[in-house]
């Protein structure tokens, strides 16, 4: 089948501080990968997306690595911002799974000045 | 102009009573989607939906159906409602085919009394 599971929250940083949030997913066929963010009242966004294997998605300074050999699509930040504080969400959609999004439970992240 | 709407953002209704949610989309999208995130974030898929296929997630009572008028519609109608039933529920879309990302909306807000 398939799923994501990432690590739980709640974590908390320090402004400047660099920002791991680990995500590993195990899926039938050929799956493309996303990151999506929250902010506090509003729907999800997508912050970055990977298609196949070592691709390198990124976007306002996120960047995550398509891992097929460790089936992980890690998030990373250099340098947080407290305007990065939200929930974060690893998810993957297989083409064999119908249009199916596969969501993980999401990682909330407050960055204290 | 919005991309994926639903109305209304806020809902307090009581037990029994009927409700509908509705979700339009403008992005010319064929694939529209329900999720239901619960007080911890966990987003759950309910339905997936194109004009050729309504995909059921089986964990989900028969009281939710969604009704889909036309191809940037789906809206969504509970029968009965339940304390439980309190949660966000989101509506999405995509296009079909490999890599291709859901957009959200900002999501609607019940609260069963």
């Amino acid at each position: 089948g398939n799923s994501v599971t990432q690590m739980e929250g709640p974590v908390t940083l320090s402004e400047e501080a660099f920002l791991t949030i680990n995500c590993t997913y195990t899926a039938t066929g050929y799956p493309s990968l996303f990151w999506y963010v929250q902010y506090p009242g509003e729907g999800l966004q997508l912050l970055l997306k990977a298609t196949k294997a070592d691709d390198k998605g990124s976007n306002k300074g996120f960047e995550a690595t398509y891992r097929k050999e460790t089936t992980s699509f890690h998030l990373e930040k250099g340098s947080v911002q407290v305007s990065d504080s939200a929930v974060y969400f690893c998810a993957l959609s297989a083409f064999s799974t119908g249009n199916q999004f596969y969501f993980g439970t999401g990682t909330s992240l407050t960055v204290i000045p | 102009d919005t991309a994926v709407s639903q109305t209304p953002k806020y809902l307090v209704t009581q037990m029994g009573n009927d409700k509908s949610i509705k979700c339009e989309q403008n992005l010319g999208h064929d694939t529209m989607y329900w999720y239901k995130q619960d007080s911890k974030k966990f987003l759950k898929i309910m339905f997936s939906y194109n004009n050729k296929e309504l995909i059921i997630n089986e964990t989900v009572p028969n009281r939710f159906s969604p009704k889909s008028p036309d191809k940037a519609h789906l809206n969504l109608h509970i029968n009965s409602l339940e304390l439980g039933d309190s949660a966000v529920y989101f509506c999405a879309s995509s296009r079909q085919g490999p890599a291709r990302e859901a957009f959200f909306g900002q999501g609607t807000r019940l609260t069963v009394v």
